[in-house]
């Protein structure tokens, strides 16, 4: 059984930076694709990008040069960083996995509702 | 990039059997997927590669993949079936994409 708990600030900003952290607990030994998405009800499940077993990422190209994702496979935890964040970037950011690429999102972290406002 | 149609609302009466389409024009990549959402929940994963379902999810879910048309069926409606369903597939750089979602109405 795999579990996901994610954190981080909940209030931002405009220009500040997002930070969430995931934890992932369960067997990661067989690889896996660890990835963030947002759902707001203006543009509905956003994927912003993936880092794999490897430590290769592949970000959205909508927020390309916004974001990094990172690791540490150690705590078998992961993180989103996203920079020069907006009122549009509102939203439930959730931390997802997947064993392979083709074998779609199984695992979820809860969500975190972020929400950028002066 | 292409992007991934979906009729916004389903309505279908207990013990029905609604079908949801998810269509691309051209559709982007070799599979689809599906997911489950209900208020105030992360989304589930019904259905990956088209038509396989992951361990725990009843049978009475069923997906299909013909040609630009991806359908997720759902056999035997049950109230508890009422959620917003997804449909997932990637473009050719491999960039993840979600239709609109549908809502499912159990009436």
């Amino acid at each position: 059984q795999v579990d996901l708990q994610q954190w981080g600030a909940g209030l931002l900003r405009p220009s500040e930076t997002l930070t969430l952290t995931c934890a992932v607990y369960g067997d990661t030994s067989n690889g896996f694709y660890w990835n963030w998405l947002r759902q707001s009800p203006k543009k509905g499940l956003e994927w912003i990008g993936e880092i794999n077993h490897s430590g290769a990422t592949n970000y959205n190209p909508s927020f390309m040069g916004r974001v990094i994702m990172s690791m540490d496979k150690s705590k078998n935890q992961f993180s989103l960083t996203l920079s020069a964040v907006t009122p549009a970037d509102t939203a439930v950011y959730y931390c997802a996995q997947s064993l392979t690429f083709w074998s779609g999102f199984a695992h979820w972290g809860q969500g975190n509702l972020v929400t950028v406002s002066s | 990039s292409s992007d991934l149609t979906q009729p916004p609302s389903v309505s279908v009466s207990p013990g029905q059997t609604a079908r949801i389409t998810c269509s691309g024009d051209p559709f982007p990549a070799k599979y689809g997927f599906w997911y489950q959402q209900k208020p105030g929940q992360a989304p589930v994963l019904l259905i990956y590669k088209d038509n396989q379902r992951p361990s725990g999810i009843p049978e009475r879910f069923s997906g299909s993949s013909s040609g630009p048309t991806l359908t997720l069926t759902i056999s035997s409606v049950r109230a508890e079936d009422e959620a917003v369903y997804y449909c997932q597939s990637a473009d050719n750089m491999n960039i993840w994409l979600f239709g609109g979602g549908t809502r499912l109405t159990v009436l």
